[in-house]
Order: C-alpha cells, then sequence, then structure tokens
C-alpha cells in the first residue's frame, strides 16, 4: 500500500498568514494526489486535485504543487473560514490512501 | 446539483449486520464509479472501497480491514448505492459516507454521512 505522510500534524497560524502543509508519498505518484477540508461535523469538501488543479468554487488563495513524491498545498493569506483539517490522498492505484491529516487552528 | 445523501445507520453490536444506502441525484449515477470512505470518532479519513459503473464491469476494490466482511452493490434503476456490512467489529464504528469519483480520480461529491456504532 501506498503511505501518504502530511507534515505539520497541526499548525497554528493567525488571519493574513500564508501557510503551507506538505504531503510525502511513500512511492512515486506521478500527480495523482488531492487535498480536502474538512471542518467539524461536515463531509470533507475537495480543493485541489490532480496536484494542482483548483476545483470549481474554491478560492484562488488556495494552491497546490508538486510531483512524484513531495506534494504543498498552500493558503496565501489564512481567512477566519480555513481553520479546519487538511487530508491528502493519493488516487493512483488502490487501496486509497490518506494522510493523517493537519489541524490548522487559529494562534 | 449533485447531491448523495446517506441513511441506515445505527447502533448493531458486535457480529452483526447492517445496510447502509446511499441515494444519489443530479449527476448520471449510471456512468459513476463511487466510494465509500469512513471516519472513526475522532480519526482521519479512511478508503472503504469502490465500486465501478456497470459500464466498466461494475468491479468491487475494497479495503483490506472490511474484505470479506463488506459488499458494495449498486442499483441503477434506483440511483441508489449500497454498502452491507456483515460480522461488524467495535472497530468499525465510524460515520460512512459515499462520493462520487471523478475521471481524474479524486472524491468530488460527498454525502453527509451516517453514523454506525458497533458496541454491545
Amino acid at each position: 500500500d501506498i503511505q501518504m505522510t502530511q507534515s505539520p500534524s497541526s499548525l497554528s497560524a493567525s488571519v493574513g498568514d500564508r501557510v503551507t502543509i506538505t504531503c510525502r508519498a511513500s512511492q512515486s505518484i506521478s500527480t495523482y494526489l488531492n487535498w480536502y477540508q474538512q471542518k467539524p461535523g461536515e463531509a470533507p469538501n475537495l480543493l485541489i486535485y490532480t496536484a494542482s488543479n483548483l476545483q470549481s468554487g474554491v478560492p484562488s488563495r488556495f494552491s497546490g504543487s508538486g510531483s512524484g513524491t513531495d506534494f504543498t498545498l498552500t493558503i496565501s493569506s489564512l481567512q477566519p473560514e480555513d481553520f479546519a483539517t487538511y487530508y491528502c490522498q493519493q488516487s493512483y492505484r488502490t487501496p486509497y490512501t490518506f494522510g493523517q491529516g493537519t489541524k490548522l487552528e487559529i494562534k | 446539483e449533485v447531491q448523495l445523501v446517506e441513511s441506515g445507520g445505527g447502533l448493531v453490536k458486535p457480529g452483526g449486520s447492517l445496510r447502509l444506502s446511499c441515494a444519489a441525484s443530479g449527476f448520471i449515477f449510471n456512468t459513476a464509479w463511487m466510494n465509500w470512505v469512513r471516519q472513526a470518532p475522532g480519526k482521519g479519513l479512511e478508503w472503504v472501497g469502490r465500486i465501478k459503473s456497470k459500464t466498466d464491469g461494475g468491479t468491487t476494490d475494497y479495503a483490506a480491514p472490511v474484505k470479506g466482511r463488506f459488499t458494495f452493490s449498486r442499483d441503477d434503476s434506483k440511483n441508489t448505492l449500497y454498502l452491507q456490512m456483515n460480522s461488524l467489529q467495535t472497530e468499525d464504528t465510524a460515520v460512512y459516507y459515499c462520493s462520487t469519483m471523478s475521471d481524474y480520480g479524486d472524491f468530488r461529491n460527498w454525502g453527509q454521512g451516517t453514523l454506525v456504532t458497533v458496541s454491545s
């Protein structure tokens, strides 16, 4: 199975900060990497697909990059509604696997 | 607008069975590949498995922890996805989400989830 490792596991930041979350795959997954945001009590919401493509309706302050084994999700200027948990997920092969999550909290 | 509505969750004893449903609308269900994802209380997301469209063979893939106990099926005439769960264990306690899978492999749309609690 492909293991996905996110860092950090938690992060404190302030409104307006630039934040980067990283995700590493245990083997190359090309660009089959997706990012989700989840708020408490809600279903996950797709932010970025195939590493760098912004899902329709997602604010442009979110961006993704990377290929192979190393990927990043960047939020250029944190807004209050961005405090949530973020997950990466590989769709290169089954079993599809998620990272353990990064909880973004208000400093 | 795409809508996915899960139902059928509840409290079940270890060793018991439960069937979840996911009613779909707002897209062409019979061509969609569908996934189940679960989330144990306070934990991260875990892929449960996938069922392809019948036109793509209708085949299923299961995560190792549920293989042999869980079965996916679909009724395209009812736009409904099913998850039959047998031999339930306490570690199966989770919110279960159904989701659509895009051509790019991401989980594009999600239901609100249904809670399954396995406890004596």
